[in-house]
């Protein structure tokens, strides 16, 4: 009866260098979503997948930016040449098609 | 572009008392309007939500007063307790299609006994 979980739960970069974020969504659930949450801030939108298909990724802040979920399950939400800005918690979100989201517990994020 | 705008940032009220958290949105197309409970080191949870074609939703302590004309909706917390000492989200999305949830700048809430 597990929830959506993400890992690592912290993760410590040094700026130029790539990470690669993983969200577990519940089991069953054709919709996730990634979203970023500043320090002090609410969570804003990333990207969102139907299954495997990404259908929106109008929230990637730039091209250093990418996600995946290739068997429709489990998602990676990869930063490549991380920049100091990218410093935030990010969030994994899964829900059954237009119902309640669950939120994971985040990855915090931290580039030195 | 904040399409939802959150106030206060940070309310301190005693046991008992009355919380209350203001927001306004400016996409007059958002249909749902929830509000999410984020505690430290939590993802956030989805607490109350309303529609706009009703006033005022009511769950237990929790009551969403929604006036859609001036684009605005509150939550209040009645008898508040420390237990509810979390960060408070509001929201907005479509209620059609995938609902990406647009958020508030958050409201955090200390209740002291």
């Amino acid at each position: 009866g597990a929830g959506v979980s993400q890992s690592p739960r912290y993760k410590v970069a040094k700026r130029g260098q790539d990470v690669a974020l993983r969200c577990d969504p519940i089991s069953g659930h054709v919709s996730l979503f990634w979203y970023q949450q500043a320090l002090g801030q609410g969570p804003e939108f990333l990207t969102y997948f139907q299954n495997e298909a990404q259908l929106d990724k109008s929230g990637l802040p730039s091209d250093r930016f990418f996600a995946e979920r290739p068997e429709g399950s489990v998602s990676t939400l990869k930063i490549q040449r991380t920049q100091q800005e990218d410093s935030a918690v990010y969030l994994c979100a899964s829900s059954q098609k237009g119902r309640e989201q669950f939120f994971g517990p985040g990855t915090r994020l931290t580039v030195l | 572009q904040q399409q939802v705008k959150q106030s206060p940032q940070s309310l301190i009220v005693q046991k008992g008392g009355i919380s209350i958290i203001n927001c306004a949105y400016e996409n007059t197309a958002f249909d749902y309007f929830p509000w999410y409970q984020q505690f430290p080191g939590k993802g956030p949870a989805l607490l109350i939500a309303i529609r706009p074609d009703v006033s005022e939703k009511k769950e237990g302590r929790f009551t969403i007063s929604f006036n859609k004309s001036a684009k605005q909706f509150s939550l209040h917390i009645m008898d508040s307790q420390p237990g509810d000492s979390a960060t408070y989200f509001c929201a907005a999305t479509l209620s059609g299609g995938y609902q990406k949830v647009t958020f508030g700048t958050g409201t955090k809430l200390q209740v002291i006994p």
